[in-house]
């Protein structure tokens, strides 16, 4: 248990569906980022918030969309997403900046796009 | 830009010492990290160590750091097959709440 906890486990959706995954931290931490996770592939950064500010986007497809309403939340909504899109997507949070401080990461949500 | 390099596999015997080696190339980073991932699972953090720091031991895991090679390795003493996992690299890319991850050692224990 690392603190940061991610709901669903696992999802499976339609490319014309929309859900949204959420990550929830209860370590007092001021940073959250989501990560894609597929296989054979490294670790990917898709977004970073700090105090509820955004601070990294990667490139992310916009059918992709993060919301941070306080600093202990984290979303990430789906939409019309692409089968390549399946892979298991992470969570983590951190107490700030990342070349000073450990980050943890949540069980992630493995994602199934049909 | 910054890189983080591991080897994609290693095979040992149970009961022999494993050693995953990582490259990386920021130097300013204050901390270096390993991280272990069970199958369907996160990342668990494992072990991290401080830049001014040549080794960390933990029970069974040793950290080396060779800071003027940028060379950091995971020893892991008497492998179990519960070790089997993959293994990461980690660094901070310094000044930002950016970490870069290596590709990620896969650890097989044969027993």
């Amino acid at each position: 248990e690392t603190g940061v906890t991610q709901t669903p486990r696992h999802l499976v959706m339609g490319m014309t569906n929309k859900k949204s995954l959420k990550c929830e931290q209860h370590l007092g931490h001021n940073a959250m980022y989501w990560y894609k996770q597929s296989a054979k592939k490294p670790l990917e950064l898709m977004f970073v918030y700090n105090f509820k500010e955004q601070t990294e986007n990667n490139s992310v497809p916009s059918r992709f969309s993060p919301e941070c309403p306080n600093s202990s939340h984290l979303f990430l909504h789906l939409h019309t997403l692409q089968p390549e899109d399946s892979a298991l997507y992470l969570c983590a949070s951190s107490p700030g900046l990342a070349g000073e401080n450990e980050q943890f990461f949540g069980p992630g949500t493995r994602l199934t796009v049909l | 830009g910054e890189d983080v390099e591991q080897s994609l596999f290693l095979s040992v015997r149970e009961g022999d010492s494993s050693v995953i080696n990582c490259t990386y190339t920021d130097s300013s980073s204050t901390y270096l990290y390993w991280y272990k991932q069970e199958p369907g699972a996160g990342l668990q953090l494992l072990t991290y160590i401080f830049s001014n720091m040549d080794m960390k031991q933990d029970q069974r895991l040793t950290v080396l750091l060779n800071k003027k090679d940028k060379h950091l390795s995971l020893r892991i003493a008497d492998t179990q097959t519960g070790d089997s996992a993959i293994y990461f690299c980690a660094e901070g890319d310094s000044g930002t709440y950016k970490y870069i991850f290596g590709t990620g050692t896969r650890l097989k224990v044969l027993a």
